[in-house]
């Protein structure tokens, strides 16, 4: 079974300065799928960024970049130029290439304080 | 407009009684989950439906159950067997691209259930 490990359980950055949060997975399929979702006070579950397996080029969104290292599997998301918006928890989640699994990690706190 | 319709958002029960949660996709999505969310805990998949007439069982499916009659719709019912119900519950869809699914989840807002 997959499983989906963020290591951080809370985190802080000052407005402006640049954050990394960390995700590790364990998975013997080769193709599949990460994310990183955002779940702001709201609790709306919004997706931040995507990644294919099978892709090498690591995904970009804006100010939201990841670190896709395969034969680690680890799959970190960098904030850039942090916003007071970007406070919210943020899930590192894994899809298998035909969606029967969806796992979710804990989760990581992450307060952007001004 | 489309999108996800989860309905209420707050729900109370007293314990002992069953509970129906909604949820509605006008997405034309063809795979419906639910997840149950605990304070500051990730999410967890009680049961998910590929397709209509048919679903499977997630991570904690016991003391719940499901019905996937229409595609639209995949209400999720909160039984009396469920220990501990009270918690923050969201619904998801994703669609089919040939043999795979699409590799994103929407969800809707969530409904919280209180039972006391």
């Amino acid at each position: 079974a997959q499983t989906v490990t963020q290591s951080q359980p809370e985190m802080s950055v000052q407005e402006a300065e640049t954050v990394t949060l960390s995700c590790t997975y364990d998975t013997s399929e080769n193709n599949y799928y990460l994310f990183w979702y955002k779940q702001p006070p709201s609790r709306q579950m919004i997706l931040v960024i995507r990644q294919e397996a099978y892709k090498q080029q690591n995904a970009t969104e804006n100010r939201f970049s990841v670190n896709f290292q395969k034969a680690a599997k680890s799959f970190s998301l960098k904030i850039s130029d942090s916003q007071l918006g970007d406070t919210a928890m943020y899930f590192c989640a894994f899809m298998s290439n035909y969606g029967q699994n969806f796992v979710f990690g804990p989760g990581t706190r992450l307060s952007v304080l001004p | 407009d489309g999108g996800i319709t989860q309905s209420p958002k707050y729900l109370f029960r007293k314990e002992g009684q069953n509970v129906t949660l909604s949820c509605e996709q006008n997405l034309n999505h063809d795979a419906m989950y639910w997840y149950r969310q605990d304070p500051g805990q990730g999410l967890r998949l009680i049961y998910y439906s590929q397709i209509v007439n048919d679903f499977q069982k997630g991570d904690i499916a016991e003391g719940y159950s499901v019905s996937r009659e229409k595609k639209e719709s995949f209400p999720l019912t909160v039984t009396s067997a469920q220990k501990n119900p009270t918690a923050f519950y969201l619904c998801a869809t994703t669609v089919r691209q040939g043999a795979s699914l699409s590799y994103e989840q929407y969800f809707g807002p969530g409904t919280r259930l209180t039972v006391t």
